[in-house]
């Protein structure tokens, strides 16, 4: 059964540092997401993406961050310089038809020190 | 802009048993859909089951079934014979019809199965 991958499984960076999380969504599907868990908290919204541009964008995504779908396959996430609050996990989910349900990935766990 | 409440943090339920988990939403879109999602120890959402707002019947995957009543805005998800494996997070979700539209999640309800 077709899945949606993310790289890495785990993410530890210095405070500053520049990060990019990676996703392959599922081959046939259109809507990608980006959302994140912060420890013990519900899953928030970051973005969503469509016909290679942002659709959607939360408060939560800010300058700092940026999407990119640079191939046919892969979906990134970049964060430009990371805060201590951005450690969390990172989920990348793709969906082939509105309303069908989003299909999460296994996540990304980002710790910045 | 919407909002999920779960009213429950935490519940029990013996194995073999039922338990039903509640939700509640606040939209003003009439067009939309509605989701529980799962999240085990290991962290990874599964999608249960899901809800189309202009279909009245509930719907039912396996051992899980939803009871959707629309005007009360409510949604809530029965799981039939608890297994160990249902020991998870569970997360109620909304989205309005539009196209790529995001998931609202609530925060959640964590249930344990017990022997």
């Amino acid at each position: 059964e077709p899945e949606v991958t993310q790289t890495p499984s785990h993410q530890v960076t210095q405070m500053g540092q520049e990060v990019i999380l990676r996703c392959v969504p599922i081959s046939n599907h259109l809507y990608f997401y980006w959302y994140r868990q912060i420890l013990g908290q519900k899953v928030e919204f970051l973005v969503s993406f469509y016909n290679n541009e942002i659709s959607e964008k939360s408060e939560i995504f800010d300058d700092q961050f940026s999407v990119e779908r640079p191939d046919g396959s892969n979906f990134t996430l970049k964060i430009r310089s990371t805060k201590l609050e951005d450690s969390a996990m990172y989920f990348c989910a793709s969906s082939g038809r509105t309303g069908f349900g989003q299909f999460f990935g296994p996540g990304t766990r980002l710790t910045v020190l | 802009a919407q909002t999920v409440t779960q009213s429950q943090p935490e519940m029990s339920v013996q194995e073999a048993e039922t338990v039903t988990l509640s939700c509640t939403y606040d939209t003003s879109e009439s067009n939309y859909y509605l989701f529980w999602y799962k999240q085990p120890p290991s962290r990874q959402m599964i999608l249960v089951i899901r809800q189309e707002a202009y279909k009245q019947q509930n719907a039912t995957e396996n051992r899980f079934s939803v009871n959707f009543q629309k005007a009360a805005k409510s949604f809530s998800l029965k799981i039939s014979d608890s297994q160990l494996g249902d020991t998870a997070m569970y997360f109620c979700a909304f989205m309005n019809g539009g196209t790529a539209s995001k998931l609202t999640f609530g925060t959640g309800t964590r249930l344990q199965v017990t022997l």
